[in-house]
């Protein structure tokens, strides 16, 4: 594998259920990010980890929980989520957290959520 | 604080036509400028991006983008567009010494016909 994977690709889940996304890079970059993308709208920043050290909360709902075991690995857990929380939620990594001259974010392809 | 605007959600051009994705900024500082494609069902990929230098800059796949300080802008061009051209467009800015973290604008698809 290379760049940066996530799993699972699709998720279908109930306002009731709790599950995980998982998104892993192979890139050897201290920061990981977690955005959420719904149609015709910016891409919202979530989360945010520096050397697994969380660094931003962008006011998420508590529904919403990241973990970020190594500098290689992120999770978003999810509970009790709402229809409206239905998106592409993407994976990024960086080498450092100041994105700008030689430094970029690498994304995953995505996990698209639905929520009945 | 940094914002990104691009003008038209949906741009659509013919095969061979000049392709023009715009997008305008806002920042406080010198912004760092990206643009990204999305193709469908993958993430985002860079394009391009200014940091600091030369305000033509090339990227992939035959794009270029100027950036343009007294117009606060950074449109993107192709001079003929290609069939698989055919994505989600996003222009992004982050700031040298600011906001580190780029704010993405709400996307532009292009649609490419025969």
């Amino acid at each position: 594998e290379t760049g940066v994977t996530q799993t699972p690709r699709h998720l279908v889940m109930g306002m009731t259920n709790k599950k995980s996304l998982k998104c892993e890079q192979h890139l050897g970059h201290n920061a990981m990010y977690w955005y959420k993308q719904s149609a015709k709208k910016p891409l919202e920043l979530m989360f945010v980890y520096n050397f697994k050290e969380q660094t931003e909360n962008n006011s998420v709902p508590s529904r919403f929980s990241p973990e970020c075991p190594n500098s290689s690995h992120l999770f978003l857990h999810l509970h009790t989520l709402q229809p409206e929380d239905s998106a592409l939620y993407l994976c990024a990594s960086s080498q450092a957290l100041i994105v700008g001259g030689d430094n970029e974010q690498f994304f995953g392809p995505g996990t698209r959520l639905t929520v009945l | 604080a940094q914002s990104v605007t691009q003008l038209g959600s949906h741009v659509s051009v013919s095969e061979g036509a000049l392709v023009l994705l715009r997008c305008n900024y806002s920042s406080s500082v010198p912004p760092y400028l990206f643009w990204y494609v999305q193709y469908p069902n993958q993430g985002l990929q860079l394009l391009l991006k200014y940091t600091t230098g030369a305000t033509l800059v090339k990227g992939i796949n035959g794009f270029e983008a100027e950036f343009k300080k007294s117009e606060t802008s950074f449109h993107l061009t192709k001079p003929s567009a290609h069939m698989s051209d055919a994505a989600e467009y996003f222009c992004a800015v982050s700031e040298f010494g600011g906001s580190y973290i780029p704010t993405f604008g709400r996307g532009t698809s292009l649609i490419v016909h025969p």
